[in-house]
Order: structure tokens, then C-alpha cells, then sequence
């Protein structure tokens, strides 16, 4: 059972304009929610986390947004660019569980010049 | 920042030998770490849990006694794939979860090509 459903698969984005990537949850227990940028041959880097008490997150030009009524979370790049191509990765967690992440099945991003 | 990294980063093996990846975290305390495998153009897929000075827990499906890990102190874990086969080819990835905060950092990735 697919806990955690990201959408779209692929992404293509013009230079400047904004990215969005959604994912879907299941589990109301998840109260952990954060988002991983990879490029090829690397491993997950954590880009930024999102716990059920706030509505939205901002770093830089990322910023989560999250809907707790509806099970939904999503990325916004803002000022998307080139060297920001890569997978993304939303991911979801609750305590007591060691922590283990429930990940999405990941987002392709191409953002052209 | 946290860093976690991986040796080696990429190893050739040739088929029914043993290969050993070391995940390490180098700037914070780990009790929990995981190990990943992933695909081309696929999600991760969680293999197993490992705690410090205790069993892993092994996912379903994972065998335990083909995938050895080890958790010897709050910054080590590895992973021995012993008498690897083509078909154990993959990018294995570890992370660790840090004590303090609860965020997981993944480490850069191995890249295993059995032969």
C-alpha cells in the first residue's frame, strides 16, 4: 500500500517561473513531513521539513504548504532554476516509529534556461 | 551541516564475494541509521533499521543473512552484502537519523556492480 503519493512524475519548468509537487498522505499519524532534493548518482539531500502545527514553511525559494484537514503537502520553488533539476522527493514519518520515512515516488524536475 | 558519508562510493565485485559499505555520521550522534536500496529512476526502498548495539530490523523481503549490518558505535553502521550476485547490482544508500533533532541525513550513495 502506497502511503505517501506524489505527483506529477515529471516536471518541466521555464527558467524563473514557479515548480509546484504535491503528495498525498494517508496515515493521519505522520507528523513529520520533509521534502529531499537528488541529483544523479547522489544520495537525498534534506532541502526542508514541515511538522502538522504550522500551515506553511518557508526557506529561501522553497516553501511547503501543508493541509492537514486534507492530507496534502506540497513544494513550491519560487524563481525555479536550471542547477535546481533534479528528483524530489517528499517523504513522511510519525514517532515511535524509529523515524522510518514513507517516501513518494518522486518528481523528475527539468527546468530549461 | 550534518554530513553522513559512504565508502566506498562505487566498488566492482566480482560474483559470490562479500563486499562491506561503511556508512558513518561525522558531525552528530546516530542511534538509529537505515539502509537504502534505489533503483534507476525509482524511489528509495527502505532494506532495514539499524540501531546502535542491537539487532537491525529487516524489511520484508530483505534477507537478513545476505545483507549483513552492523551497528558498532553512534556513528558506524555498515552493510555486508555477502556472496553477491549480478542481480544485488544497485545504488545503496544509508541515512542516519540525528539524535538531537530527529532529521535524517542521507549519506552520497554506493554504487555496486557485481560481475
Amino acid at each position: 500500500q502506497q502511503q505517501v503519493k506524489q505527483s506529477p512524475q515529471s516536471l518541466i519548468v521555464q527558467k524563473g517561473g514557479i515548480s509546484i509537487i504535491n503528495c498525498a498522505y494517508e496515515n493521519t499519524a505522520f507528523d513529520y513531513f520533509p521534502w529531499y532534493q537528488q541529483f544523479p548518482g547522489k544520495g537525498p539531500a534534506l532541502l526542508i521539513a514541515i511538522r502538522p502545527d504550522v500551515s506553511e514553511k518557508k526557506e529561501g525559494r522553497f516553501t511547503i504548504s501543508f493541509n492537514k484537514s486534507a492530507k496534502q503537502f506540497s513544494l513550491h520553488i519560487m524563481d525555479s532554476q536550471p542547477g535546481d533539476s533534479a528528483t524530489y522527493f517528499c517523504a513522511a514519518s510519525k514517532r515511535g516509529s524509529g523515524s522510518r520515512l514513507t517516501f513518494g515516488e518522486g518528481t523528475q524536475l527539468t527546468v530549461n534556461p | 551541516g550534518a554530513v553522513v558519508s559512504q565508502h566506498p562510493s562505487w566498488v566492482i565485485c566480482k560474483s559470490g564475494t562479500s563486499v562491506k559499505i561503511e556508512c558513518r555520521s561525522l558531525d552528530f550522534q546516530a542511534t538509529t541509521m537505515f539502509w537504502y536500496r534505489q533503483f534507476p529512476k525509482q524511489s528509495l526502498m527502505l532494506m532495514a533499521t539499524s540501531n546502535e548495539g542491537s539487532k537491525a530490523t529487516y524489511e520484508q523481503g530483505v534477507e537478513k543473512d545476505k545483507f549483513l549490518i552492523n551497528h558498532a558505535s553512534l556513528t558506524l553502521s555498515t552493510l555486508t552484502v555477502t556472496s553477491a550476485h549480478p542481480e544485488d547490482s544497485s545504488f545503496y544508500i544509508c541515512s542516519a537519523r540525528d539524535n538531537r533533532g530527529g532529521e535524517q541525513y542521507f549519506g552520497p550513495g554506493t554504487r555496486l556492480t557485481v560481475t
